[in-house]
């Protein structure tokens, strides 16, 4: 079974404040997606990633690719209560397969 | 705009009744993906197309469950006997042709089971 682990689970920040989500496997990932959803609303993409090692940036977004293609880790700057919701990262196993989404961490930014 | 609309939103409907759900990407030829979310979970893959072929499906997708996607077009996802268990947002989702890594979802079809 192929697992993808995130955390933390749970995530209440102060506006302003840094913060990072970490997505981690034990198997190797073809690519791996960050997604943001709002209740009741599909997820909507943020970033893919695919090459190892590879950094992308977002405005105050920065999303890290493992050099083993194993891990990722999504990094928020001064954050804004605007950033609130649930950052969910997936990852495919096989070009052009299923997405195996991990648990999601809720993002609670308080004004 | 991901290019993907999903009919119903919200659907309410008593155990034992059958659901019907409607996935429309913006192109063809091109594959589409249903996932199952939880409250409080990720979505969970249930099946995926290409073009009219279905081509995987998950242990998830019970007997009563059937998608298609008859003309490569939309797609339907139905469930038979409802049960109170398959109370979940539905969600459809698509890639293009240029990058296949990459999948963008539709806002979802909400079902509650009463």
């Amino acid at each position: 079974t192929q697992l993808l682990e995130q955390s933390p689970q749970f995530l209440s920040i102060q506006e302003g404040e840094n913060l990072t989500v970490y997505c981690n496997s034990s198997s190797v990932f073809s690519s791996l997606q960050w997604y943001r959803q709002e209740p009741g609303e599909g997820p909507v993409l943020l970033v893919t990633v695919v090459t190892g090692g590879e950094v992308k940036k977002l405005k105050r977004l920065t999303f890290q690719f493992g050099d083993a293609r194993k891990d990722s880790s999504l990094h928020i700057t001064a954050a804004q209560p605007g950033d609130t919701g649930l950052y969910l990262c997936a990852g495919t196993y096989n070009a052009g397969n299923m997405l195996t989404f991990g648990g999601g961490t809720r993002l609670m930014v308080k004004p | 705009d991901t290019g993907v609309s999903q009919d119903p939103r919200h659907k309410i409907t008593k155990r034992g009744q059958n659901v019907t759900f409607r996935c429309d990407p913006i192109s063809e030829h091109n594959r589409l993906y249903w996932y199952r979310q939880t409250l409080g979970q990720g979505p969970e893959f249930l099946t995926y197309f290409q073009n009219e072929a279905q081509l995987e499906k998950s242990r998830l997708l019970s007997d009563r469950f059937s998608a298609e996607r008859p003309k490569g077009s939309f797609s339907t996802l139905e469930i038979q006997r409802t049960e109170q268990g398959d109370s979940a947002m539905y969600l459809c989702a698509r890639t293009v042709l240029s990058s296949t890594d990459t999948q963008y979802f539709g806002p979802g079809t909400r079902l509650t089971v009463l």
